[in-house]
């Protein structure tokens, strides 16, 4: 079975600098998608960034980039020049290759606090 | 438009009643879900319904039934309703036919706040 772990339930960071969010999943499967959504206070689900796990090259959303490392089995979130907007809960998620078989597995999360 | 909807966005009920979250998408999605996220902001998957038929059903009480009238729609009823329930329910869906990364993208509703008192 897959499992993810995000080691920080809490961060802080201050406006306008850079803050990374780990993430760590266990799988035996090689091809695999994982994503990071974010949960601001109104609950809401977004898709913040993505990436399949045969891609070499690290997804990048503006400010938002990953750090693929999938021999290590390591995901994490690098947020730039960080915004007042984005605090909120992040989540890494694992979904396997496979159109419908295969349901979203959310880490636990880490509460991101960005402080003016 | 709201690409995955879900009614109604609050509810408070109480305990022993039976009640029903409607989820509706207009993405063109053949495959729907509901994941729960409870106190602690866990979230954990229920159901996958795709094209009307049932392919997860995680450890979840029978009395939570899910109903899929047709692949835009699935929705979560509950019956005997007791206060482990509350929760925040999401639906979701993706469309699994494509391949690659925009066809195994799981996109979420904004979530129905469910309080058992």
């Amino acid at each position: 079975a897959q499992t993810v772990t995000q080691s920080q339930p809490e961060m802080s960071v201050q406006e306008a600098e850079t803050v990374t969010l780990s993430c760590t999943y266990d799988t035996s499967e090689n091809n695999y998608y994982l994503f990071w959504y974010k949960q601001p206070p109104s609950r809401q689900m977004i898709l913040v960034i993505r990436q399949e796990a045969y891609k070499q090259q690290n997804a990048t959303e503006n400010r938002f980039s990953v750090n693929f490392q999938k021999a290590a089995k390591s995901f994490s979130l690098k947020i730039s020049d960080s915004q007042l907007g984005d605090t909120a809960m992040y989540f890494c998620a694992f979904r396997r290759y496979g159109g419908s078989q295969g349901n979203l597995i959310f880490g636990k999360g880490t509460k991101l606090s960005v402080k003016p | 438009d709201t690409a995955v909807s879900q009614t109604p966005k609050y509810l408070v009920t109480q305990m022993g009643n039976d009640k029903s979250i409607k989820c509706e998408q207009n993405l063109g999605h053949d495959t729907m879900y509901w994941y729960k996220q409870d106190s602690k902001k866990f979230l954990k998957i229920m159901f996958s319904y795709n094209n009307k038929e049932l392919i997860i059903n995680e450890t979840v009480p029978n009395r939570f039934s899910p109903k899929s009238p047709d692949k835009a729609h699935l929705n979560l009823h509950i019956n005997s309703l007791e206060l482990g329930d509350s929760a925040v329910y999401f639906c979701a869906s993706s469309r699994a036919d494509l391949p690659g990364l925009s066809g195994n993208t799981i996109y979420f509703g904004e979530g129905s706040w469910l309080t058992v008192v």
